[in-house]
């Protein structure tokens, strides 16, 4: 079953905007993670938080986890057009190793 | 230098075929998966294996069958190819005993883009 559902499906912003987007899962977790798909290639993971951590940041990325509504969001700052792609969020649930993603949030950065 | 590489790149076969897709990690991670991409970007885990034991085997139709020779290989065999498998399989690893699930960051490949006739 799909664990990860993102919100919005897709996003067009201008470059240099702040881009945001949301997941909500399920079930508990041990830890909620960030992947970038650029098209035709594989995923690149962004970043990891753990479920007893709220706010994490890396370079232009801040993710967010609030696990009492069971969700996240990730917001890129300052866009680029590098930026254009397909974001998912994936949870980590129990101890299990297994990751169930959500159906990505495909943005578009115009120049 | 590539981490995780997977061949063929793309694959297009007919119906009932057999078919085996290679994945290769020169990580050094204990644990690989496979997955499978849709057309609508749903991207499903099938199968992990951790240091050549199955660990993880979701409902996947016994058509497939992944193989690890090795914890730096994991193959995946596909019998009697159908439409609905058409898809794009992606191979990933991690390390995951080292520091447990909570440190799961998962390494992908580039994805074998299959397309059954």
């Amino acid at each position: 079953s799909q664990q990860g559902e993102e919100d919005p499906q897709a996003l067009s912003i201008q470059e240099g905007e702040n881009a945001t987007m949301n997941c909500s899962y399920k079930t508990s977790i041990n830890n909620l993670q960030w992947y970038r798909q650029n098209s035709g290639r594989g995923l690149v993971h962004l970043i990891l938080i753990r479920s007893n951590e709220r706010e994490k940041h890396s370079g232009r990325l801040r993710v967010t986890l609030d696990t009492s509504k069971k969700s996240s969001s990730l917001l890129i700052t300052a866009s680029r057009a590098a930026d254009t792609a397909s974001y998912f969020c994936a949870a980590a649930e129990g101890n299990d190793y297994k990751l169930s993603f959500g159906a990505g949030t495909t943005v578009t950065v115009r120049a | 230098d590539t981490a995780v590489s997977q061949t063929p790149k793309y694959l297009v076969t007919q119906m009932g075929n057999d078919k085996s897709i290679k994945c290769e990690q020169n990580l050094g991670h204990d644990t690989m998966y496979w997955y499978k991409q849709d057309s609508k970007k749903f991207l499903k885990i099938m199968f992990s294996y951790n240091n050549k034991e199955l660990i993880i085997n979701e409902t996947v139709p016994n058509r497939f069958s992944p193989k690890s020779p090795d914890k730096a290989h994991l193959n995946l065999h596909i019998n009697s190819l159908e439409l609905g498998d058409s898809a794009v399989y992606f191979c990933a690893s991690s390390q995951v005993f080292e520091g447990g699930p909570e440190y799961n960051e998962q390494f992908f490949g580039p994805g074998t883009r299959l397309t059954v006739l």
